[in-house]
Formats: C-alpha cells, structure tokens, sequence
C-alpha cells in the first residue's frame, strides 16, 4: 500500500526558477491538500481540492498554483520560486473534505530556495 | 493567535516513563486529531477523536470538549516513540499545532 507518494522527496531551486511537486494517492479518495511546513509554526494549508475538478485557496496560497490532474493526483506549482519558500511540503489526502475525516500525509518534499 | 497551543514544546524522557502531552484549543471543532512526525519522515495520523477517550496499544488520547483540551498520553515510553506529536482540530478547516518534540533515552 503506498498510500501518498510525494516526489521529489528534495530539491534545491534557484531563486526565479519554477518547479512542480507532484502527489499521488491509492485510497480513491476525493479531497486533497498541499501544506507547507515551517519552524516554530503549525502546518499551513495552501491550497485544496474537495473533489476532482475542483480547487481552492487555503491560507497561504500566493506564489503557488495547483492542478488537480485526476482523482489521484495534485501538483503544485511554484511558477518564481523564492527564498520565502523555502520549507517543508506535505500533501495528503481524505475520503472527502469533511471535518471528521482524518488526512493521509505523504513523507514530504523538503524545497530549499537559494 | 494560535487556535492550536501545546505543551510543552520539548519533552526528554527515560525509557519507562509515563508521559502526556497536552493540547488546548479556542475554536469550536467536530473532532481533534493527534499526529506523529518522525525525524525526516512523513506524518501519520494516530487518533481522531471527538469525546470521550481513545486507546492504542501504549497511547491514549482523550479530550474534554466543555473545557477544549485534549492529552495525549504514552505508558511505558520506548525510544522509538521519539518524534514530534502534533495536535489538531477540525471544523470548518482544519488547524495544526506546532508540536511537540519527544526523544526517549534509554
């Protein structure tokens, strides 16, 4: 069962430069997210679909896109990476975007910006 | 404003001991889910729980809803349940505390 596969697991970017970190998931479910992961702070969610074809803004969406390609999988995009971006992305996914679903996170993708 | 507080921030226990981890909340939530983050490692969900008491193998987490806090509490610690807990409530969106990192000396 592989679950939440996240590739890369690292990568090191130049600032201006664009980048795509893709997600995938094995459990049908409809709703994924794409978190970012900074010290001394709790996971922020940037952006989430609730279902295939669907896509909204989280808390901190500037600066990124998303595609929700299938139901198994969601990239983001970095389109001008900066150094403000440097930071540890998770995705995850649930059965549906309802509060009393508990999320499946992948290993994540550790990003450093020069 | 942190919607999600924990404490502490850092625990170090000798193998054996019994530890809690506590989590205090200011909005209202459907349910309260506790985290694990091991080093360089992904995140895997231990409990979801919205009253009451929960209980796997050497963890149990329970919550009080009328006061909004929750502990997590381990029994007979081992160094491999070293890694940062992380609580979280779910609503309207969910909100992540910023954790608490465990290491377990043997």
């Amino acid at each position: 069962n592989a679950g939440v596969t996240q590739t890369p697991k690292f990568q090191v970017l130049k600032t201006g430069q664009s980048m795509t970190l893709q997600c995938a998931q094995d459990m049908n479910h409809n709703s994924m997210y794409w978190y970012r992961q900074d010290p001394g702070m709790g996971l922020r969610l940037i952006y989430y679909s609730a279902s295939e074809g669907t896509t909204d803004k989280g808390e901190v969406p500037n600066g990124y896109n998303v595609s929700r390609l299938n139901k198994r999988e969601f990239s983001l995009r970095l389109e001008s990476a900066a150094p403000s971006q440097t930071s540890v992305y998770f995705c995850a996914s649930s059965v549906s975007g309802g509060p009393n679903q508990p999320q499946h996170f992948g290993d994540g993708t550790r990003l450093s910006i020069l | 404003k942190n919607e999600v507080e924990q404490s502490p921030q850092n625990l170090t226990a000798q193998e054996g001991e019994f530890i809690t981890i506590n989590c205090s909340y200011s909005v209202g939530i459907s349910a309260l889910h506790w985290l694990q983050q091991h080093p360089g490692g992904g995140i895997v969900s231990l409990f979801m729980l919205s009253s009451g008491k929960k209980k796997h193998g050497r963890l149990i987490a329970t919550i009080n809803i009328q006061e909004k806090h929750s502990s997590l509490h381990i029994t007979a610690s081992h160094p491999r349940d070293s890694a940062v807990y992380i609580c979280a409530v779910s609503g309207n969106q969910f909100y992540f505390g910023t954790g608490t990192s465990l290491t377990v000396i043997p």
